[in-house]
């Protein structure tokens, strides 16, 4: 089974930097996937680790570390837009899903 | 290019009653999850369908069940409807590979009202 672990909220300012971090309990870990849903919307996806490392993709960079079980999505520039909450997911092997963290909700102020 | 697309919109059923929600994934894409968001709260894993099996459950009684036909579309069934089954229930499907459940896209989801 898998379990994971994130902020249920944060704030910040706009403009600024924010992270969110998440940790993992899992077995047969294949990667970390980020996700985006603003309210009353569908999660879109934003990016996924496998490797430790860093991946970047715009104002938006995913960090993974393995032998930490641990994660982070990094967004830089903060907008009013990025306001919504933010999930991480982890993939297993074998006959596994995707397993969703409870989910960060981001509250940017001006 | 289309994406997932889910139906219907919304529903209000009432306690004991049946419901089917369906889900089409995008063209190309074989395998299919349902989720389950109650409101305020995360992703809860229900059902993965891979080339027209069940590969995974989720933690949800049998009354939730579903299936997936030879075009990839999916159907979720709930029998027995409860009022704690009131939730968006959302479709998403990805692509055949090895790590195809890393990058799933969502389509925009059934919102479930039981009274």
């Amino acid at each position: 089974g898998q379990s994971l672990e994130q902020p249920s909220e944060v704030t910040a300012v706009e403009g600024a930097i924010v992270q969110i971090n998440c940790t993992y309990q899992t077995s047969g870990f294949y990667g970390l996937s980020w996700y985006q849903q603003h309210d009353g919307g569908a999660p879109t996806f934003l990016s996924y680790n496998a490797l430790d490392g860093l991946e970047e993709t715009g104002r938006f960079s995913s960090f993974l570390s393995r032998s930490d079980s641990y994660g982070y999505l990094l967004l830089q520039e903060l907008q009013m837009k990025d306001s919504a909450s933010y999930f991480c997911a982890a993939s297993g092997g074998g006959a596994d899903g995707l397993t969703f963290g409870k989910g960060t909700h981001l509250i940017i102020q001006p | 290019e289309a994406g997932v697309t889910q139906s219907p919109t919304h529903l209000i059923k009432t306690r004991g009653q049946q419901v089917t929600l369906r889900c089409s994934p995008i063209s190309g894409h074989t395998s299919v999850y349902w989720y389950q968001q109650a409101l305020g709260l995360g992703l809860q894993f229900l059902l993965w369908y891979d080339e027209g099996e069940e590969r995974n459950r989720g933690n949800f009684p049998p009354r939730f069940s579903g299936r997936q036909f030879p075009n990839y579309s999916s159907e979720l069934n709930v029998n027995a409807l409860e009022l704690e089954d009131s939730a968006l229930y959302l479709c998403a499907s990805s692509s055949p590979g090895r790590r195809r459940a890393d990058t799933q896209y969502f389509g925009p989801g059934t919102r479930l009202t039981v009274l």
